[in-house]
């Protein structure tokens, strides 16, 4: 099915380095969410962008709705330990949300 | 405890077995979804309802796939004749509503393996 383009597919950071992830899309979405996906365990919501140009932050985390539309950003700042996981972009088109296949955040040991 | 919760959280079932999960979404949200995630993948699309009206189904939902909310509530996923590629993470998710601050909480999921 449709799936939204991520990137990185996988990082590996030092503990406390800022980290940043991306989505784009061939199409417009009106709404753009990032979730963070642990191991065996459903998707959160880390925050939702509902405005082009729109900025939010969320703690650490901090996203924006690009200006076309049709992609989005998501950083992380001072990454620690728990940040590890799967951090995915989705963009809702009414009630369906369609979905990038993710970020895997890994910490150097 | 008070999210969306699913039922059974893994199951490992003979190809050619009917499989059944349930999903009790958060009380009072009308809209409830269901998603397969394959590994590697991002969750795609199944089925929604809007209490206990089916309004869509995807193409990914073939003839073996069975979604049911009775009385608006908890939600059944049926799949009969198991397939190996049926292998995969269900997942449930529920909202009260639609536009801003009103997007839909993920349950568990259920982990099903089809050997």
């Amino acid at each position: 099915g449709q799936q939204l383009n991520q990137s990185p597919q996988s990082m590996f950071i030092q503990e406390g380095e800022d980290v940043s992830m991306n989505c784009t899309s061939s199409s417009i979405f009106n709404t753009w969410l990032w979730y963070k996906q642990d191991p065996g365990e459903g998707p959160v919501l880390l925050i939702a962008l509902y405005k082009a140009g729109e900025l939010t932050s969320n703690g650490r985390l901090t996203a924006q709705f690009g200006i076309t539309r049709k992609d989005s950003f998501l950083n992380i700042s001072a990454s620690i330990p728990s940040d590890v996981g799967i951090y995915f972009c989705a963009g809702r088109r009414n009630y369906q949300l369609i979905w990038g296949a993710g970020t895997k955040l890994i910490i150097k040991p | 405890d008070t999210g969306v919760s699913q039922n059974p959280r893994h199951k490992i079932t003979k190809r050619g077995q009917n499989v059944t999960f349930r999903c009790d979404p958060i009380s009072e949200h009308n809209r409830l979804y269901w998603y397969r995630q394959t590994l590697g993948q991002g969750p795609e699309f199944l089925t929604y309802f809007q209490n206990e009206a089916q309004l869509e189904k995807s193409r990914l939902l073939s003839d073996r796939f069975s979604a049911e909310r009775p009385k608006g509530s908890f939600s059944t996923l049926e799949i009969q004749r198991t397939e190996q590629g049926d292998s995969a993470m269900y997942l449930c998710a529920s909202s009260f509503g639609s536009g801003k601050n009103t997007e839909a909480f993920f349950g568990q999921g259920t982990r099903l393996t089809v050997v």
